[in-house]
């Protein structure tokens, strides 16, 4: 079935700073999704990218779809404590079913 | 407002006991409700999803199972827990028919098995 791999696993930053997460697939990935998990909570719907090379921008957040659709990213601009959580890309490879990344798991170090 | 409920937050049951977890939505119908599970630090798990009444898809073979008995109301059972079914479980329901939309995922449990 459908993989979708996320890398890194794990970052630490200091406030201020930039970060990155990756999410790539050897197949072509339908419609990207991306969550929030803060700690201790339950994953929260940040944005949908369908088109390919898309970019979409939330305040601090930009989301970009890759140009053949095989991998999409998620960068923080000025990273703020706030920011502290496991983000997570998911595949809507149909209505029914959202394939989940791994996730990366963010430490914001005041 | 669309709203979803899931009950309890924390588990702590005993291996070989039973297993009924709820979750219920206010203010959408039809929707497709779906429960993952997430073990310390990782991904999400698909474990079941619904479409309907009594419509149910399972993703991983184990010893749980699921069952949607209203069009708002999903419950994910087990006849006898194992120590590998400790986890966060969770709850979502996405709109049917419109792919545009994220799943809402409900609070969780989190369970403990003993």
């Amino acid at each position: 079935g459908q993989q979708v791999m996320q890398i890194p696993q794990y970052q630490h930053v200091q406030e201020g700073e930039d970060f990155t997460t990756y999410c790539n697939s050897s197949t072509t990935l339908s419609n990207i999704q991306w969550y929030k998990q803060r700690p201790g909570g339950h994953p929260v719907f940040l944005i949908q990218l369908v088109k390919s090379g898309e970019v979409k921008k939330q305040k601090r957040l930009t989301f970009q779809f890759g140009e053949a659709k095989k991998n999409s990213s998620l960068h923080i601009t000025a990273t703020q404590t706030t920011d502290v959580g496991t983000y997570f890309c998911a595949d809507r490879g149909s209505a029914r079913q959202l394939t989940f990344g791994s996730g990366t798991q963010l430490t914001v170090l005041p | 407002s669309q709203t979803i409920h899931q009950w309890p937050a924390t588990l702590v049951q005993p291996v070989g006991s039973p297993l009924s977890l709820e979750c219920t939505v206010e203010g959408t119908s039809n929707p497709n409700l779906y429960w993952y599970r997430q073990a310390a630090g990782r991904g999400l798990q698909l474990l079941f999803y619904s479409v309907g009444i009594g419509q149910i898809s399972s993703e991983v073979p184990q010893n749980l199972s699921a069952s949607r008995p209203q069009d708002r109301q999903f419950i994910l059972s087990s006849k006898k827990l194992l120590l590998s079914d400790s986890g966060f479980y969770l709850c979502a329901w996405s709109v049917r028919v419109r792919v545009m939309e994220g799943y809402t995922f409900g609070s969780g449990t989190r369970l403990t098995v003993v």
